[in-house]
């Protein structure tokens, strides 16, 4: 399995809800990744797991909020969010976090978040 | 911090060759990926230099010089569907990748 699996691929939400944004890997990497993506520009970095630890937090607003259950999986919850953060919302994992044998990493297909 | 500059728009018809240059500033640098992305979809990672010299895949082909912060995605032969946006991106020993503004490539026929 050589996949980054997302659900849901399009979530819309008020900006009182509750949702999770899920992310699933089977092909034994180490680190896992949250990129937000707005329209024409590049990603942008918001968490990193290294062996399911979280290694960076790229001073994201406690609105979002990450968890890695194990190794394969990956959420972010999302809470009281503003019509400025619908974005593409991009999972990735590679091998390891840090070091030169970081050959690049595999995205998930995203979710599509739209905020109300 | 980080900064990448790679052009921001490139045209070319179909078989020709093109190249996209990023030129980086970084403390703690490992190498240097390239991911593609058509609307509407996710980057897909193309290739990694983390040494000088040229790294070839099929038809895309990678270049770093270390020692002038630069390097190229050489695309051969090209083709329609290579119509995409190409994303420079700096490994470093912090753990992450920070991607630069991306690169438009339209294929002509």
């Amino acid at each position: 399995d050589t996949e980054v699996t997302q659900t849901p691929k399009h979530l819309v939400m008020g900006m009182t809800n509750k949702k999770s944004l899920k992310c699933e890997q089977h092909m034994g990497h180490r680190a896992m990744y949250w990129y937000k993506q707005k329209a024409k520009k590049p990603p942008e970095l918001m968490f990193v797991y290294s062996y399911e630890k979280l290694s960076i937090n790229e001073s994201v607003p406690s609105r979002f909020s990450p968890e890695c259950p194990n190794s394969s999986l990956l959420n972010l919850h999302l809470h009281a969010l503003q019509p400025e953060d619908s974005a593409l919302y991009l999972c990735a994992s590679s091998h390891t976090g840090t070091g030169q044998a970081n050959y690049g990493y595999t995205f998930g297909s995203g979710t599509r978040l739209t905020v109300v | 911090g980080q900064s990448l500059e790679q052009p921001s728009e490139v045209t070319a018809v179909e078989g020709a060759i093109v190249q996209i240059n990023c030129t980086y500033q970084t403390s703690g640098f490992y190498g240097l990926s390239w991911y593609q992305q058509h609307d509407g979809g996710a980057p897909t990672f193309l290739s990694y230099n983390a040494l000088d010299g040229l790294e070839e895949t099929g038809r895309f082909s990678s270049f770093l010089s270390r020692s002038d912060s630069y390097g190229y995605l050489l695309l051969q032969e090209l083709q329609m569907k290579d119509s995409a946006s190409y994303f420079c991106a700096v490994n470093t020993n912090a753990g992450k990748s920070t991607f630069g503004d991306g690169t438009t490539l339209t294929v002509k026929p």
